[in-house]
């Protein structure tokens, strides 16, 4: 069992939908962190946060440290978020990071 | 602009050759890190190096080997002992080993 699960694995949507993608961890964490991939393999860093909720533009990050819980939020969906977005977790220690396997996001137009 | 380069993007290599990827980070980092991607899998870890002439193995560091000779400069040879090396290679640096986490933009390697 992996220590950060996401879901769903893949996501279809129409533009301007709200999406929400999930992440659970099973370890102690120091803070969650929310990575975007895009098609040519670069990753690039949305959020990183250890508690409440987090807002940058059409993106809102919100984690739940007693639920072990995190989740991504986009409103208003345009193609360009389409793109793998990756949860991860930084441990209680500091020494490591704890990746989920991935949510591959399609925006329709 | 500071950021992470990697080369090259594109590398292949027949059975028995080591190759060498490059990573250079000019953002004043202390830790850098090497990672795998395979299809439907996480990022798994082969080296980490928080500090110059210091690294530390990762979960799959069998087969890689790299140096920390500079703080920007952290490259990862790729060992004719690693059984399965075609896969796609992301160097990423952070402040601290805490701090969030800086990519590049990785390199595919394929093994003819």
């Amino acid at each position: 069992k992996n220590e950060v699960e996401q879901s769903p694995q893949n996501l279809t949507a129409q533009e301007g939908e709200f999406i929400t993608i999930n992440c659970s961890y099973s370890v102690g964490i120091s803070a969650l962190h929310w990575l975007q991939q895009h098609p040519g393999g670069g990753i690039v860093s949305l959020f990183m946060l250890s508690s409440g909720k987090k807002k940058h533009g059409r993106l809102i990050a919100t984690i739940n440290i007693q639920e072990k819980h995190s989740s991504l939020h986009i409103t208003a969906s345009h193609p360009r978020d389409s793109a793998v977005y990756i949860c991860a977790a930084t441990s209680r220690t500091g020494n490591q990071f704890y990746f989920g396997t991935g949510t591959s996001l399609t925006v329709i137009p | 602009d500071g950021g992470i380069t990697q080369s090259p993007k594109y590398l292949f290599r027949k059975e028995g050759q080591n190759v060498t990827l490059s990573c250079e980070q000019n953002l004043n980092h202390d830790a850098m890190y090497w990672y795998r991607q395979d299809p439907g899998q996480g990022l798994r870890l082969i080296y980490y190096s928080q500090i110059v002439n210091d690294f530390q193995k990762g979960d799959i560091a069998e087969g890689y080997s790299v140096s920390r000779e500079k703080k920007e400069s952290f490259p990862l040879t790729v060992t004719s002992a690693q059984k399965n090396p075609t896969a796609f290679y992301l160097c990423a640096s952070s402040i601290r080993l805490t701090g969030e986490l800086f990519f590049g933009e990785g390199s595919r390697l394929t093994v003819l």
